[in-house]
């Protein structure tokens, strides 16, 4: 069975640039989660979707982050403008369902805003 | 408030040696999961197990075994004999299931010494 997918894994943009993540989770499974892991950090839960409906965006800024889960499959994550510090790792998971359900997790983007 | 607190931040063992990774939650519901993660040099983050809150029982699992008490809000990880491929950062997390919230601990660092 084929795991989460993410691309890229690198990106390197200067600030006040849009940057944008993609995600692929695991077939069948309904919730996909967006995470920022800050370096020396655990990951930070940024928004939840069950299929294409958004679970919980409490964390993520809205000022400048989106997402989006069309069709209830693949997600993109988009950052405009970026800053600093949202150099990070953006992790995408994904699970059966919510809640009680381990997460599966991709490889991981890694950002640098210089 | 810390949801999930991981109070040992790096560990260092010599291999074979046993190892106990600690792990303190907090919440108010009373159904609520726990789970353990492992994250590798690679950087993806790797399920090992999960517990919901009205299983007590502990959990062995070759080498690694699961301490969940509820009097203390405590899980704790051990592994025993430990081995060079051991080493990696420990993430353990709470899942409520009250607005379904997934919160992770800033993680333990082990490093096995061969």
């Amino acid at each position: 069975e084929a795991g989460v997918a993410q691309s890229p894994r690198y990106k390197i943009i200067e600030k006040r640039q849009s940057v944008a993540f993609w995600c692929n989770p695991i077939s069948g499974h309904a919730t996909l989660y967006w995470y920022q892991q800050i370096l020396g950090q655990g990951p930070k839960l940024l928004i939840q979707f069950q299929n294409n409906g958004v679970v919980d965006d409490s964390q993520l800024p809205k000022d400048r982050f989106s997402a989006e889960r069309l069709k209830g499959v693949d997600s993109t994550l988009k950052i405009q403008p970026a800053k600093l510090e949202d150099s990070a790792v953006y992790l995408c998971a994904s699970s059966l369902g919510t809640a009680s359900y381990e997460q599966y997790f991709g490889p991981g983007t890694r950002l640098t805003v210089t | 408030a810390q949801k999930v607190t991981q109070a040992q931040t790096e560990i260092s063992v010599v291999e074979k040696e046993d190892v106990t990774l600690d792990c303190v939650y907090e919440t108010r519901d009373t159904t609520y999961y726990l789970f353990w993660y492992k994250q590798p040099p690679s950087g993806e983050l790797v399920f090992l197990i999960r517990r919901n809150s009205f299983d007590e029982q502990n959990e062995i699992s070759g080498r690694y075994s699961w301490n969940f008490q509820k009097s203390t809000s405590s899980f704790n990880f051990t592994i025993t004999a430990s081995q060079v491929v051991d080493s990696a950062v420990y993430f353990c997390a709470l899942s409520e299931n009250t607005g379904n919230q997934f919160y992770f601990g800033t993680g333990t660092s082990l490093t096995v010494i061969p």
